[in-house]
């Protein structure tokens, strides 16, 4: 069974510092990965994804992504960090069963910019 | 605009009056699922939808129910609602069953089950 972990579900980090934000997966068979980011009072909406390829995904607001199969890492980073970063972030796995999609989440990490 | 929408955006109710929380995408999609998102869990499948009148269960079905008549409409009810009911409830839809598939999800829906 596919199972996501995130590692840390706070996070704080000065304005114009590094965001990383941890993910490590398991999967029976290669994975699709996702990051997607959920702003206050709003629902979820995808910030980048891997399914074959490049390991290294860009996304959206200057966020990236590196898939690292010997780690089973997808973890998010961004070079300066913006207070409109503020946000929760979850990292999602994604495995073909049985014809459908089964996507299982992390729990989440909640970003804090401090200005 | 493409999207998602649920309504309604908030409701308190008590428990074991019916509910229904309806969901509509206008993207022709035909995969549609609900989650609920509780502090510490993330978010939790608990029905998915694959076209109409195929529905089946998540990982955490048990109190609700779904229908799929309409290809953009996925309602879920909750029959007898509980207080371990009381969640953030989304519902996603994606053009492809399939592993490809990015997730679009609506506003969220917070019920409180008094």
């Amino acid at each position: 069974a596919q199972s996501v972990t995130q590692l840390g579900s706070h996070v704080s980090v000065s304005e114009g510092a590094l965001v990383l934000l941890r993910c490590n997966y398991s999967s029976s068979v290669p994975p699709y990965l996702f990051w997607y980011v959920q702003y206050p009072n709003q629902g979820l909406q995808l910030l980048l994804k891997y399914t074959t390829g490049a390991t290294l995904v860009k996304g959206i607001n200057g966020f990236e992504a590196e898939f690292k199969k010997s780690e089973t890492s997808f973890h998010l980073t961004k070079p300066s960090a913006h207070m409109s970063d503020a946000a929760e972030y979850f990292c999602a796995v994604s495995e073909n069963s049985g014809g459908y999609q089964k996507v299982t989440f992390g729990t989440g990490t909640k970003l804090q910019v401090i200005p | 605009e493409a999207q998602v929408t649920q309504n309604p955006r908030y409701l308190i109710t008590v428990t074991g009056k019916k509910l229904t929380v309806t969901c509509s995408q206008n993207m022709n999609h035909e995969y549609m699922s609900w989650y609920r998102q509780d502090p510490g869990l993330g978010l939790r499948q608990i029905y998915y939808s694959m076209n109409v009148e195929v529905t089946d269960k998540g990982d955490v079905p048990e109190g609700y129910k779904v229908s799929r008549k309409e290809k953009r409409n996925f309602p879920l009810i909750l029959e007898s609602p509980s207080p371990n009911q009381t969640s953030l409830y989304f519902c996603a839809s994606s053009p492809s069953p399939g592993q490809r598939g990015t997730q679009y999800f609506g506003p969220g829906t917070r019920l409180l089950v008094l």
